[in-house]
């Protein structure tokens, strides 16, 4: 199956700092990536869609501000949390969608804890 | 919105015996029902799919069944085996919605020696 990538698996910042995530389509181009969050022993919610070269769509209760996405490439899409507090730390989770389906391929994930 | 409900949130089975997850969801628009596994860790697995046209799937030891009418589907493990131990989420997608997923709560199956 497709594979996505995920930089960094795990990340320990300080409360106020911004923190960047990347999330790559491998072998394959996404045309549409996701941003889900997962706190322990939770389902995945998903925080924005996002398509090459547009805005991202953030889902209702979800600071656009605070998450920054950037999907510049059919490959590549970053997810900023900016200003980040101890609240913020979860696990976040990229997928890929491939164009003209509903599949898709999920990163390893992301660890954040905020100190 | 699509709203999924899974059931149960805990499955313990003897190893060689089969597993059994239920799925209900609530928008008749939906048509693409995924299954994915999460180890500990890690990010979600697709295992199997199923669409809304076809009511069963197989993939070796793995196979789901989708009632539209009764707008359920279900996930069936045979002969289950240790390294099945996870967290399984079932998901929809609806026409509607812009491929977006919408998750059902999750299952920690646990096969036992």
């Amino acid at each position: 199956g497709a594979v996505v990538s995920q930089h960094p698996s795990w990340v320990i910042c300080k409360s106020g700092t911004s923190v960047k995530i990347e999330c790559r389509s491998l072998d394959f181009q996404a045309t549409t990536m996701f941003w889900y969050r997962q706190f322990p022993k939770q389902s995945l919610m998903l925080m924005a869609t996002s398509n090459e070269g547009s805005k991202a769509t953030y889902e209702q209760g979800v600071e656009k501000d605070k998450f920054l996405i950037n999907h510049a490439s059919l490959t590549l899409s970053t997810l900023t949390v900016t200003s980040a507090h101890p609240e913020d730390s979860s696990f976040y989770i990229c997928s890929g969608g491939l164009a003209g389906t509903d599949t898709q391929y999920f990163g390893p994930g992301t660890r954040l804890t905020v100190l | 919105g699509e709203n999924v409900e899974q059931h149960p949130s805990t499955l313990s089975v003897q190893e060689g015996d089969s597993a059994v997850i239920k799925c209900t969801y609530s928008d008749s628009a939906s048509n693409y029902f995924p299954w994915y596994k999460q180890e500990l860790g890690k990010g979600p697995q697709l295992i199997i799919d199923i669409r809304s046209n076809v009511g069963e799937k197989k993939d070796q030891r793995i196979a789901v069944t989708l009632n539209k009418t009764a707008k359920h589907f279900s996930l069936h493990i045979t002969e289950t085996q240790p390294e099945d131990s996870a967290v399984y989420f079932c998901a929809a997608i609806s026409t509607g919605g812009g491929n977006k997923l919408t998750f059902g709560t999750g299952t920690q199956l646990k096969v036992e020696l």
